[in-house]
């Protein structure tokens, strides 16, 4: 079945632990995108990918990094986890940046 | 930076009308997005305004006016399953989607 898909579905981890949150797509889109969503602020653009190779910056980009290698693929990585990073982050692709974008599942993460 | 307004909750009746009302101020403006989220479960697609008007897509609608900075999302016959929340989120210039807080619509018996 055609769409996208991420991992793990939650975790706990340690302050200070490194995180890498995984994300693929079967649909050949070129953009994709990472979110976190926190109570009362709605989702907030981490970063960004119009195509493979490429990355941008969005809202709230401190704290993680991310990588494009392939079109598939998008990581989210915390290198240090902090208690603020607790969020519900999720991927998202579109076929452009003027497309609709489609939304994986969600990852919720908690940094204790 | 970008400023979405929509109302926090809203509660009507089963096979009632209910209106969600979207305000924004972006720098730049390439289309309005609708959004539903069931508690749990990931946002779906449900409309595109770039122009102004009224999209039209079943029980669900959309508007948009660019000179007002507003758009609003009209829920038709509301069933029990449209109780989610509703995310406006706006494209702005440099083709970013920025999202509202959402809107928690609540259908009761």
């Amino acid at each position: 079945i055609a769409g996208i898909t991420q991992a793990p579905t939650s975790q706990i981890l340690a302050a200070g632990r490194r995180m890498t949150l995984r994300c693929t797509q079967d649909m050949r889109h070129n953009a994709m995108y990472w979110y976190r969503q926190d109570l009362g602020l709605g989702l907030r653009l981490i970063h960004y990918s119009n195509t493979a190779g490429t990355t941008g910056k969005g809202e709230v980009p401190d704290g993680y990094s991310v990588s494009r290698a392939n079109t598939d693929d998008f990581p989210l990585t915390l290198a240090s986890a902090v208690p603020s990073q607790t969020s519900v982050y999720f991927c998202a692709s579109s076929a452009d940046s003027n497309q609709p974008q489609h939304f994986g599942d969600g990852t919720r993460l908690s940094i204790l | 930076g970008q400023n979405i307004d929509q109302p926090t909750e809203m509660t009507a009746t089963e096979g009632a009308i209910v209106q969600i009302n979207c305000t924004y101020q972006t720098s730049g403006f390439n289309g309005l997005f609708w959004y539903q989220q069931h508690a749990g479960e990931a946002p779906t697609f449900l409309s595109y305004n770039v122009l102004d008007g009224l999209e039209e897509k079943g029980r669900f609608s959309s508007f948009l006016s660019r000179s007002k900075g507003y758009s609003y999302l009209l829920l038709k016959e509301l069933q029990m399953k449209d109780s989610a929340s509703y995310l406006c989120a706006v494209r702005d210039g440099d083709y970013k989607l920025s999202f509202g807080a959402g809107t928690t619509v609540t259908v009761r018996a």
